[in-house]
């Protein structure tokens, strides 16, 4: 079953621009995760925001986590035409003791425009 | 390099051709996952496995069986393919415990006809 849902489905901007997609889930997590796909090919891992986290930094992500509010943003600063590439959210379940089980959300096609 | 391998990269297959997608992991993790990813429904667990021996069942496991021999292989079986597998499979593998990252193949891109 699906779990994050992320919004927008797409988004298209021009390079230079932040970029930011959300990602809203319904049942408790341990942690959140971040993953971008090229077209067709293996997901990559951007970054993880545990549930006691609220903001978490990589470079030119930024990630928020609101628990009562079951959402999490992804910002993007000072986008690239290589960041073109669909970004999917991903949650750790809190049933799942490990937490190593992820669900994925259907993601957001980001076009960079140069 | 760490990674995990996935072959083939493309398969072509006629239904009810029993086929192979195997999987192989160098990162000694524990964990291991397939998923299928469909235009609309995003990625769908299909399998996973916390260790070797222990395999247990996603989201969309009918028409799939997995076995896990080797700490290092995880390979998906179809017994009899039919039209509706058709799909970009990919195989995963993380450490276990909270927030550890999955690391992806590069996709099986699955036609049956």
């Amino acid at each position: 079953s699906q779990q994050g849902e992320e919004d927008p489905q797409a988004l298209s901007i021009q390079e230079g621009e932040n970029a930011t997609m959300n990602c809203s889930y319904k049942t408790s997590i341990n942690n959140l995760q971040w993953y971008r796909q090229n077209s067709g090919r293996g997901l990559v891992h951007l970054i993880l925001i545990r549930s006691n986290e609220r903001e978490k930094h990589s470079g030119r992500l930024r990630v928020t986590l609101d628990t009562s509010k079951k959402s999490s943003s992804l910002l993007i600063t000072a986008s690239r035409a290589a960041d073109t590439a669909s970004y999917f959210c991903a949650t750790g379940g809190a049933e799942e003791t490990s937490g190593s089980r992820l669900t994925f959300g259907e993601g957001t096609q980001l076009t960079v425009n140069p | 390099e760490a990674q995990v391998t996935q072959n083939p990269r493309y398969l072509i297959t006629v239904t009810g051709k029993k086929l192979t997608v195997t999987c192989s992991q160098n990162m000694n993790h524990e964990y291991m996952s397939w998923y299928r990813q469909d235009p609309g429904l995003g990625l769908r667990q299909i399998y996973y496995s916390m260790n070797v021996e222990v395999t247990d069942k996603g989201d969309v496991p009918e028409g799939y069986k997995v076995s896990r021999k080797e700490k290092r292989n995880f390979p998906l079986i179809l017994e009899s393919p039919s039209p509706n597998q058709t799909s970009l499979y990919f195989c995963a593998s993380s450490l276990i415990g909270q927030g550890a990252g999955y690391t992806f193949g590069s996709g099986t891109r699955l036609t049956v006809v």
